[in-house]
């Protein structure tokens, strides 16, 4: 067990909904990742929050926002869902934003688009 | 370019054989820092080590041993003995300094121990 928590595990749902996954850090990490994993792109970099404010953004479509709240949780919201958006999407925490951190993955939330 | 190559895409090994996992890394950074983490079949990636470009002193964990050659931009994982919960699928990151945290992952190599 990493200590990141990720909800849901599971979600399923439909072209053109809207829905929202949820990361908790491990205690004491302030800063959170989001990657998004699938079957013909692999394990991407979506973006990265550092104590509530965004740090980097990597290949992260205008339809999704992030945000990290003051209490260290972080939400991806996903919009105007297409079934391509159907992916494993995980959350990472490391314990500052210095460089090369190791990062603590969550078990992910398996997003099924139909 | 930032780019990690896993050139094997499948491994089968038998029990307590030995297998290396290859890595090759692209990087115009100086700094830069390269990870290998475990995805088991239950889906969770698992952290294994961390390198950075500045210390290639291979290492050494129980079965799993790393080397690190700055001179051929490789990264390569070893497995001794192996076992059967050992399969899983293996990826090898990089970071660089000037990009900030974002891991670059390889495509990965799914490794499978029949007993």
């Amino acid at each position: 067990d990493s200590g990141v928590t990720q909800t849901p595990k599971h979600l399923i749902t439909a072209t053109g909904q809207r829905v929202t996954l949820r990361c908790s850090p491990r205690s004491g990490d302030l800063s959170v990742y989001w990657y998004q994993q699938s079957l013909d792109q692999g394990l991407q970099f979506l973006i990265q929050y550092y104590n509530g404010e965004e740090r980097a953004k990597g290949n992260i479509l205008e339809r999704f926002s992030a945000q990290q709240f003051p209490d260290l949780h972080s939400e991806l919201n996903l919009s105007s869902l297409e079934l391509g958006d159907s992916a494993l999407y995980f959350c990472a925490s490391s314990v500052r934003g210095a460089r090369g951190n190791e990062q603590f993955f969550g078990p992910g939330t398996r997003l099924t688009v139909l | 370019a930032q780019k990690v190559t896993q050139a094997q895409t499948e491994i089968s090994v038998v029990e307590k054989e030995d297998v290396t996992l290859d890595c090759v890394y692209e990087t115009r950074d100086t700094t830069y820092y390269l990870f290998w983490y475990k995805q088991p079949p239950s889906g969770e990636l698992v952290f294994l080590i961390r390198r950075n470009s500045f210390d290639e002193q291979n290492e050494i964990s129980g079965r799993y041993s790393w080397n690190f050659q700055k001179s051929t931009s490789s990264f390569n994982f070893t497995i001794t003995a192996s076992q059967v919960v050992d399969s899983a699928v293996y990826f090898c990151a990089l970071s660089e300094a000037r990009y900030g945290d974002k891991l670059i992952f390889g495509t990965g190599t799914r490794l499978q121990v029949f007993p």
